[in-house]
Formats: C-alpha cells, sequence, structure tokens
C-alpha cells in the first residue's frame, strides 16, 4: 500500500491565525481526499483533492476556509485559515492506491490540531 | 446525504471472546471497507468489500458485504488485546468518496 505522512503531526495554533498542512505520498496517485474527524467523533470529508485543478469541497466546506493545493500526484496541502477552538480536530488526508486488483483507501498519520 | 448506522456504539469483551459488529444504510455502496483506529493514529484498512454478498476473511476477521448493498458487517473471533480500539466501517460512493460509521469502541478484558 502507499506511504502516507502528514506535516505537523501536532500543532496548538492561537485563534485567527491559519495552519498549513502537508500530505506527502511515496508513489504517484491519482486521488487525494482531506477529512476533518472531531474530538470522540468520525471521519468527515473535507474534499478532494484534484491535480492540477480546484478542489471539489463537500456541503459545509469552503475554498476560503480550507484552501487546498495539488501540485502534483503525490503531494497536497490543506490550509485551516482563521482558526477558532471549533476548528480543533484530526485533520487526515487519504489517497487512492489503485495498483492492486481494486481501489483501496488508505490514510496518512492525521495532523492533531488545538487552537486556543 | 448517505448516512451510516453502526452498531453497537462500544463493547467491553473478555480476551478469547468473538465481536460482531455492523452497519447499515438506507443508501446503497458500491463499495464497503472496515477500518481500525489506535489512538493518535490514522485509520487502517482492515478489510475491503466489493461485491454484494462477497464474504472476505483476513486472519481473524471475516467480514461481508450485505446482498442489497446497504449493508456490511465485520466479525473478529478469539479477541486479544491489541485489538482494542476503534472500528469504522466506511462506504463508497460517487467520485470514490467515503461516509463513515460513528465508530465502535471495543475494550479487550485479559
Amino acid at each position: 500500500s502507499a506511504v502516507i505522512s502528514q506535516k505537523p503531526s501536532r500543532d496548538i495554533c492561537q485563534r485567527g491565525t491559519s495552519l498549513t498542512i502537508q500530505c506527502q505520498v511515496d508513489s504517484q496517485v491519482t486521488m487525494m481526499f482531506w477529512y476533518r474527524q472531531q474530538p470522540g467523533q468520525s471521519l468527515t470529508l473535507i474534499a478532494t483533492a484534484n491535480q492540477g485543478s480546484e478542489a471539489t469541497y463537500e456541503s459545509g466546506f469552503v475554498i476560503d476556509k480550507f484552501p487546498i493545493s495539488r501540485p502534483n500526484l503525490t503531494f497536497s496541502t490543506l490550509t485551516v485559515s482563521n482558526m477558532s477552538p471549533e476548528d480543533s480536530s484530526i485533520y487526515l488526508c487519504s489517497v487512492e492506491d489503485n495498483r492492486g486488483a481494486y481501489n483501496e483507501q488508505f490514510f496518512g498519520p492525521g495532523t492533531r490540531l488545538t487552537v486556543l | 446525504g448517505q448516512q451510516l448506522n453502526q452498531s453497537p456504539q462500544s463493547m467491553f469483551i473478555q480476551e478469547g471472546e468473538d465481536v460482531s459488529m455492523n452497519c447499515t444504510s438506507s443508501s446503497i455502496f458500491n463499495t464497503w471497507l472496515w477500518y481500525k483506529q489506535d489512538p493518535g493514529e490514522g485509520p487502517v484498512l482492515l478489510i475491503a468489500l466489493y461485491k454484494a454478498g462477497e464474504l472476505t476473511s483476513n486472519g481473524r476477521l471475516t467480514a461481508q458485504f450485505g446482498i442489497t448493498r446497504k449493508d456490511s458487517f465485520l466479525n473478529i473471533s478469539a479477541s486479544i488485546p491489541s485489538d482494542v480500539g476503534i472500528y469504522f466501517c466506511a462506504g463508497q460512493y460517487r467520485g470514490n468518496k467515503l461516509v463513515f460509521g460513528a465508530g465502535t469502541i471495543l475494550r479487550v478484558k485479559s
């Protein structure tokens, strides 16, 4: 399976600031996604990171708040803008690995964000 | 939108016991996946199911894709302490997106 790394692994940020999270994959993948996991909750899809074009956002998530870049097939960034304590969550990137017979989706280790 | 109902919410079992958890939905999914998440880690894929009625095993884990494509179950046989964690079901829909169940917290008494 694809090996996924995220930076930073955790951060504590002040209200009103922004944080950019990086996701690096060890192989080229077509599909990359960003998820949010609020404390004690399940995972919710934020957006699909499209290579060479604007990300596709899910209902309730907007580009101004969560701008995403996808400059190539192995890298993506998610920025959490103008943060508030409600943004405290684990942010995870995932990739679809289609090297096998089927497309399977794997997750990075996550970035644990605390906003004060 | 798509929603998954995962049960039970939590389980506290004796080491060696078998475990069963399931997910249901009013929506049809093309793929069902089961993940396990340990504290401080991202979810790890345990089993993927691609065909209605499919029964798949991975060691002590067995999962089935419901014939209606609206449900799936995961069984863990002879539980061990390292099975502790949160188990999530996920259904894959258009654009290869995933919707997740609320999770089942598994605790094992040794």
